[in-house]
Order: structure tokens, then C-alpha cells, then sequence
């Protein structure tokens, strides 16, 4: 079965460190476009950060320089470094798999979505 | 940067509706146009990819078209469980933008 699990979430606070988690199971992360999109609470999607050929990342405007996004592709995991957090990070952080296009490149919509993990940052 | 904007923000509907939702574009943009529903708690499922492509095991009654800056979602008649938050969802250069939803109401 495909499937995304996510971890490391709780209750850190403002300007603390969390490193957030995304096991993949019944494919390889290596051959997908892999993100982390998140969710204020009543809030809408936000998409974060994304990882592809390998090693290249780009983020969103609101977490660039402070987030960092990362694979083991020996574990077939995700990784999101959250850095310098401040109250309006938290969320609900899913991890969010860039659908199958026939090789390295983006389909443009998210297939398979974790369960989310939820990071509260206290001011 | 490009904004996505949906309208409307809540609808009221009831079963066998046929209901629309539209999200529109700042810019004109490819077709790489994505919509997905979430229920309460649970992560959000995709629903159509590719502006009109409907993802595997999703019901019919789901369509999706347009193009340039405008895009719909249509449910032909709706049920039960179709009562939920939409979202539309664009793609350019690595960016992935998501419009503020629609809330799916019943009437």
C-alpha cells in the first residue's frame, strides 16, 4: 500500500527548533517530487516546501531561510528542519506526494497525503 | 506572483444539486490546475489533476474544466457525502498555490 506517515510534531515555543518526519511506503521518494503543506487551524492550505531531482528544494516565501527540507532515501523519508519558529507556524504539517508523471518531472497536483502531524509554537 | 481566488466561499446545497465551484487566476496560466476535497480532520483527496482529469477511484459525478484564468469544479448531483471543504490548486516552477476554499454546505 502507498502511504506517507508523518512525526515529530508537538509543542515547542517561539524561536525553538522541531525537525518533522514523512516515512513513504510502497514507493520510492527518489522518484517523486515530495512536499510539506500545511494548515492553520480554520485555516486553509498552505503549501511549504518541496524537494525534486534528488536534491533540489525551493520553498515558500514565509519559511525560506528558516525551513529546510531533506531525504534519506536509505530510510525513504522526508524530512522537514524547522528552524527560528514563530507563532504563525503552527499547524497541522502534512507531507504530500507530487503524482507519478512518467519520470523527473511534476504532474502538478498531490496524489498521496500523510495523516498530518501537528505543531503548536507557543508566543 | 500569481493568486488563486475561489468563489464561492461557502454554498448552501442540498442532495441532487447540481453544484459549481470557480477559481480564478491573477494571471493566465498552463492547465496544471488541480482540485481536492477535505472533510473535518482528515488530510485533503484528489479529486481532479491536469484542470479536467479525474483521479483514479473518484466518482463521475465529479468534472473538472477550463482554462486561461478561469476553472470550474462541478458536482452533478451531489450526496451526502460530498459535504465538505474544496480546493483548487495551481502549479508553475516548483510553486504550488492553493486558492482559500469553498465550504459545501447543506442546505
Amino acid at each position: 500500500e502507498v502511504q506517507l506517515v508523518e512525526s515529530g510534531g508537538g509543542l515547542i515555543q517561539s524561536g525553538g527548533s522541531l525537525r518533522l518526519s514523512c516515512a513513504a511506503s510502497g514507493f520510492t521518494i527518489s522518484n517523486n517530487y515530495m512536499s510539506w503543506v500545511r494548515q492553520a487551524p480554520g485555516k486553509g492550505l498552505e503549501w511549504v516546501s518541496v524537494i525534486y531531482s534528488g536534491t533540489s528544494t525551493y520553498y515558500a516565501d514565509s519559511v525560506k531561510g528558516r525551513f529546510t527540507i531533506s531525504t534519506d532515501n536509505s530510510k525513504n523519508t522526508v524530512y522537514l528542519q524547522m528552524n527560528s519558529l514563530r507563532a504563525e507556524d503552527t499547524a497541522v504539517y502534512y507531507c504530500a506526494r507530487d503524482a507519478d508523471c512518467g519520470g523527473d518531472c511534476s504532474s502538478g497536483a498531490f496524489d498521496i497525503w500523510g495523516q498530518g502531524t501537528i505543531i503548536t509554537v507557543s508566543s | 506572483d500569481i493568486q488563486m481566488t475561489q468563489s464561492p466561499s461557502t454554498l448552501s446545497a442540498s442532495v441532487g444539486d447540481r453544484v459549481t465551484i470557480t477559481c480564478r487566476a491573477t494571471h493566465i496560466i498552463n492547465n496544471w490546475l488541480a482540485w481536492y476535497q477535505q472533510k473535518p480532520g482528515k488530510a485533503p483527496k484528489l479529486l481532479i489533476y491536469m484542470a479536467s482529469n479525474l483521479a483514479s477511484g473518484v466518482p463521475s459525478r465529479f468534472s473538472g474544466s477550463g482554462s486561461g484564468t478561469e476553472f470550474t469544479l462541478t458536482i452533478s448531483s451531489l450526496q451526502p457525502d460530498d459535504f465538505a471543504t474544496y480546493y483548487c490548486q495551481k502549479y508553475n516552477s516548483y510553486v504550488y498555490i492553493f486558492g482559500q476554499g469553498t465550504k459545501v454546505e447543506i442546505k
